[in-house]
């Protein structure tokens, strides 16, 4: 059983692209989120998923777009990529009882 | 506005004991979490608290007083593994988690 996914582990980035972060759970979750994480700060909720077919802004969502078509996958979108959404994103489920399981990470740089 | 704080960093020897405090304010409160990450690495769950009270974990432990808006996650006979950043998290009114910044702990010899 692998937990999460996220693809790719590291990206670099010209400013202006469209960049499509994977993320799949074999959990069967209901809950998905992503996060990003900046030197100095906590982790910040970008977009979250309550269950397929559902999404939500979180604290951070300006510039990135989600998706959930099925229970397994919800990839963030950066339809055009700036320097300040360099970050290390993290997807991440959770069941009913709240306890969030994170994926790897991805590690993301826009020049 | 929603508020985690605990302290940047600590410094420990190996084979005692550290606390790490951590006080929140948020919009309501549906359970505390404490998680562990190990540098370049995902967060881990290490904890969570939704009664006042102490809950132990083998060598860690986590206490939460609710009507102090106050946790602390307690770590015994520290081992160089447990080198990391600690994260705090609230579960708020709308079942979000609102996450700390983390605190640095360093394990020395």
């Amino acid at each position: 059983i692998a937990g999460i996914t996220q693809a790719p582990t590291s990206q670099i980035l010209a400013a202006g692209r469209r960049m499509t972060l994977r993320c799949t759970q074999d959990m069967r979750h209901n809950a998905m989120y992503w996060y990003r994480q900046d030197l100095g700060l906590g982790l910040r909720l970008i977009h979250y998923s309550n269950t397929a077919g559902t999404t939500g802004k979180g604290e951070v969502p300006d510039g990135y777009s989600v998706s959930r078509a099925n229970t397994d996958d919800f990839p963030l979108t950066l339809a055009s990529a700036v320097p300040s959404q360099t970050s290390v994103y993290f997807c991440a489920s959770s069941d009913s009882e709240g306890e969030q399981f994170f994926g790897p990470g991805t590690r993301l740089t826009v020049l | 506005g929603q508020n985690i704080d605990q302290p940047t960093e600590m410094t420990a020897t190996e084979g005692a004991i550290v606390q790490i405090n951590c006080t929140y304010q948020t919009s309501g409160f549906n359970g505390l979490f404490w998680y562990q990450q190990h540098a370049g690495e995902a967060p881990t769950f290490l904890s969570y608290n939704v009664l006042d009270g102490l809950e132990e974990k083998g060598r860690f432990s986590s206490f939460l007083s609710r009507s102090k808006g106050y946790s602390y996650l307690l770590l015994k006979e520290l081992q160089m593994k447990d080198s990391a950043s600690y994260l705090c998290a609230v579960k708020d009114s709308n079942y979000q988690l609102i996450w700390g910044a983390g605190t640095k702990l360093i394990i020395k010899p």
